[in-house]
């Protein structure tokens, strides 16, 4: 089955530890992306990648880094400099032409102490 | 901005009763999406929206691309418990050019009571 993969899906780390969040997909998307989602609130845009070795930053970047060495996989990594980061991480794949669907991995909730 | 408002914001409703949530904007969108959030999970497509005026189902759920193209319509018949969740619509934003970004709606918190 076609699908996205995040790992894990709960993590702890404490304050001042760099933590990557894993996303794999077998969609063939060429596109990817990585929202971050608080308690009662929508989803907030961090990075975006159209295509291998190319990514972009989102709404609310800061504190956070990517890479897109495969087409199938786009880790983040949740910096120090991140200042609040424990929230519930989501990523999605989408067709880079046609339609618009962006489709959804099961999501990582991140706690830092 | 390209802002997508959700209503309402929170929904209590008994088992069997139909519900209707509705998205709207000041800007034009060429497609609506709508997504469903469990506890704890990623959203889900419900139902893709390419036409203005196209009314599309899927199971008990109906959509609808408003006319004037600044707002779509989600309506669930005959609610069933694990209908619980959040409902998102999103569109794509036209400032993204290629880059295919989506903006979201706050999202209508649906609660079932059997």
């Amino acid at each position: 089955d076609g699908g996205i993969t995040q790992s894990p899906k709960y993590l702890f780390r404490k304050e001042g530890q760099n933590v990557t969040l894993s996303c794999e997909q077998n969609l063939n998307h060429d596109a990817m992306y990585w929202y971050r989602q608080d308690p009662g609130q929508g989803l907030r845009l961090i990075y975006y990648s159209q295509i291998v070795n190319d990514f972009q930053k989102g709404d609310i970047a800061e504190g956070y880094s990517v890479s897109r060495e495969k087409k199938e996989s786009f880790p983040l990594t949740v910096t120090s400099a991140q200042k609040n980061p424990t929230a519930f991480y989501l990523c999605a794949s989408s067709a880079r032409q046609g339609r618009y669907e962006q489709y959804f991995g099961p999501g990582t909730r991140l706690t830092v102490t | 901005g390209q802002q997508l408002n959700q209503s309402p914001q929170s929904m209590f409703i008994q088992e069997g009763e139909d519900v209707s949530m509705n998205c709207t904007s000041s800007s034009i969108f060429n497609t609506w999406l709508w997504y469903k959030q469990e506890p704890g999970e990623g959203p889900v497509l419900l139902i893709a929206l390419y036409k203005a005026g196209e009314l599309t189902s899927n199971g008990r759920l109906t959509a609808q691309f408003g006319i004037t193209r600044k707002d779509s319509f989600l309506n669930i018949s005959a609610s069933i418990p694990s209908d619980v969740g959040i409902y998102f619509c999103a569109g794509p934003l036209l400032t993204s050019g290629s880059a295919r970004q989506l903006t979201f709606g706050s999202g209508t918190q649906l609660t079932v009571l059997p």
